[in-house]
Order: structure tokens, then sequence, then C-alpha cells
């Protein structure tokens, strides 16, 4: 069965930073592309960032660009969000998500309970 | 990178079917066959119901299917039951690897 679970969320103030993860498992983590996929209070689902398998692909949505960092340790069935220079827009549930396709991304299978970031002073 | 455009909300009696639909730009829903669509019950994580464009993942009921024409995506649910009534999102592949997802829909069942 696949899991993923994420954690690392919290209250943080404006300009802070602050580091999400998400432990996979019950797939092979190495084959598939992943993703953050976020959910302000109330509001919709943004696509944030995702990693292509081996990490050396990573693409953003305008708004995280320059502040957060998307990366993956293969070894260790995780990938993570450092996200920096937080404001209080970010504000958000934080959503791992494992692609579905079979080479490039191409939509999200699979999703973690997520983990909820505030950004308030 | 601007949301696709869904209506705010749809509804309909049990048994009844409706369509929500999903607006992009030739940029994304119209360029790409990879309109995936998602059901988000409150407080719950978002699930698969429809990836590229019309295919039902494994556990999905065949009451469920997907359409495209153009810019526009479509969600038809027929034989609307209780359990339906929850949020849904339209998401496309928008090139160089980026995805954008719709403004989503509330669908009450009546």
């Amino acid at each position: 069965e696949v899991q993923l679970v994420e954690s690392g969320g919290g209250l943080v103030q404006p300009g802070g930073s602050l580091r999400l993860s998400c432990a996979a498992s019950g797939f092979t983590f190495s084959s598939y592309w992943m993703s953050w996929v976020r959910q302000a209070p109330g509001k919709g689902l943004e696509w944030v960032a995702n990693i292509k398998q081996d990490g050396s692909e990573k693409y953003y949505v305008d708004s995280v660009k320059g502040r957060f960092t998307i990366s993956r340790d293969n070894a260790k069935n995780s990938l993570y969000l450092q996200m920096n220079s937080l404001r209080a827009e970010d504000t958000a549930v934080y959503y791992c998500a494992r692609d579905g396709g079979s080479y490039g991304p191409e939509y999200f299978q699979h999703w973690g309970q997520g983990t909820l970031v505030t950004v308030s002073s | 990178q601007s949301a696709l455009t869904q209506p705010a909300s749809v509804s309909g009696s049990p048994g009844q079917s409706i369509t929500i639909s999903c607006t992009g730009t030739s940029s994304d829903v119209g360029s790409y066959n990879l309109v995936s669509w998602y059901q988000q019950h409150p407080g719950k994580a978002p699930k698969l119901m429809i990836y590229e464009g019309s295919k039902r993942p494994s556990g999905v009921s065949n009451r469920f299917s997907g359409s495209k024409s153009g810019n526009t995506a479509s969600l038809t649910i027929s034989g609307l039951q209780a359990e339906d009534e929850a949020d849904y999102y339209c998401c496309s592949y928008a090139g160089s690897s980026t995805f954008v997802f719709g403004t989503g829909t509330k669908v009450t069942v009546l």
C-alpha cells in the first residue's frame, strides 16, 4: 500500500524558514516524480513544486521561485520542501503527492494527509 | 499560471447526472491530453478520480467520466449519490513539467 506521511509543519513568523518532509513507503520511490501541492484555508489546490526521479530537474510555481527548494533522498525514501522568506500567503496545508505517470509528470495518483504551515506573527 | 475556471457550485438530486466544466487556455487544457480530476471531502486529502482526460483509476466508480473539447474539460457524475457530495478540482499539465489546478467546484446532492 502506498503511504505518504508529511511532517514539519507548524507556526512560523513572517520571513522565517521551515523544512517539510514526506516519508514514502509501499512503492519504489526512486521511480516516480514527486510534488508538493498546497491548499490555503478555505481555498483551492495549488501546485507548488515537483522533482524528477533522480532529482536532476525541479520546477516551481512562480510565487515560490527563489524562496522554496524541493529535494529528495532516494536512499531514505523521502521528499523535502525547504521554505525560506515565508509570507502570510504561504499559510496552507501542504500535501506531498506521488505522480502516476510512467515517464514524465502527468497527474497526482497518491496523496499524503498534509501538514499545516501557518505564517503569522 | 492562472487557475483554470470551474463553476463555484453544482447541485443535483440523487440519481441525476451533473457535469462540471473546467476552462483553460491553449497553453494548458487545449494543448495536452493531461487533465486530471480530484475529489476532496472536508478535512481530507484529495483523491484522484480521472486522469489523462478520461481514464479512471482502479477502484473509482464508472459513474465518473471525463472528456475534453478544445480548451474545456468536463467531469460528469451520473447516478448522483449522497457520497458524491464534495469539492472537485480539475488539473492540467501546463508545459515545462508544471501544473495548474482549477478553482474548484462544490457539488451538493439535494
